[in-house]
């Protein structure tokens, strides 16, 4: 079954401390992207990358940075944590073309203390 | 960024009713997606579409993509408590596929 993982479920971290959000896919996909998802919000993309090494930055950078190093893993980092970062965050997958839609993971909720 | 509307936001129904659930926009897309997400879970692709007009059936929801590829609509035919969730609209543009999400509608489907 093919997959998107999310390293950890639930995460509580405190504030400023650095926090690493890792994401696989085993789909051989070329997309790679990262959503915050809050109440109220939707949606929100953070950054995405469209192959290895490289990124762009989405609607709501601020406070995060990425690294894709290899083409299945794709990692967001909280460089100082914030409790305004506290959300559930999202990574998925795609092929490129418009018509492929993305494969998500089941998300990792943070709470930031 | 697109923006993306999503109507109603909120959808409380009896089992075996009907529902039609919208979704829409100023802009064009090259293509839409539909979405569920179930409580603390990632969101699972439902349909694709890409060609103004589409029409599209999965079982008991029927997809379809406006003319203009700026709007799309999702019906449910008798729907059933398994359907309970919160629907995603997703607009795709340009070649690259960067979507952008409605906030969704959040649908329960009662017993």
């Amino acid at each position: 079954d093919v997959k998107v993982t999310q390293s950890s479920r639930y995460l509580v971290k405190r504030t400023g401390e650095k926090v690493f959000l890792e994401c696989v896919q085993d789909m051989d996909h070329e997309n790679m992207f990262w959503y915050r998802q809050d109440p109220g919000l939707g949606l929100r993309l953070i950054y995405f990358s469209y192959d290895v090494k490289m990124k762009e930055k989405g609607d709501i950078p601020e406070g995060y940075s990425v690294s894709r190093e290899k083409k299945e893993r794709f990692s967001l980092i909280l460089e100082s944590a914030s409790t305004n970062q506290t959300s559930m965050y999202l990574c998925a997958s795609s092929h490129r073309g418009p018509m492929y839609g993305y494969t998500f993971g089941s998300g990792t909720r943070l709470t930031v203390v | 960024t697109q923006l993306l509307e999503q109507s109603p936001q909120f959808l409380s129904i009896q089992e075996g009713e009907n529902l039609t659930v919208y979704c829409n926009s100023s802009s064009v897309f090259s293509s839409l997606q539909w979405y569920r997400q179930e409580p603390g879970e990632g969101p699972v692709l439902l349909v694709t579409v890409v060609t103004g007009g589409e029409v599209k059936k999965l079982k008991r929801l029927t997809f379809q993509f406006g003319d203009a590829r700026k709007d799309s609509s999702l019906h449910i035919t008798a729907a059933q408590p398994g359907d309970t969730g919160l629907y995603l609209c997703a607009g795709a543009e340009g070649g690259y596929q960067k979507v952008t999400f409605g906030i969704g509608t959040k649908l329960q489907v009662i017993p």
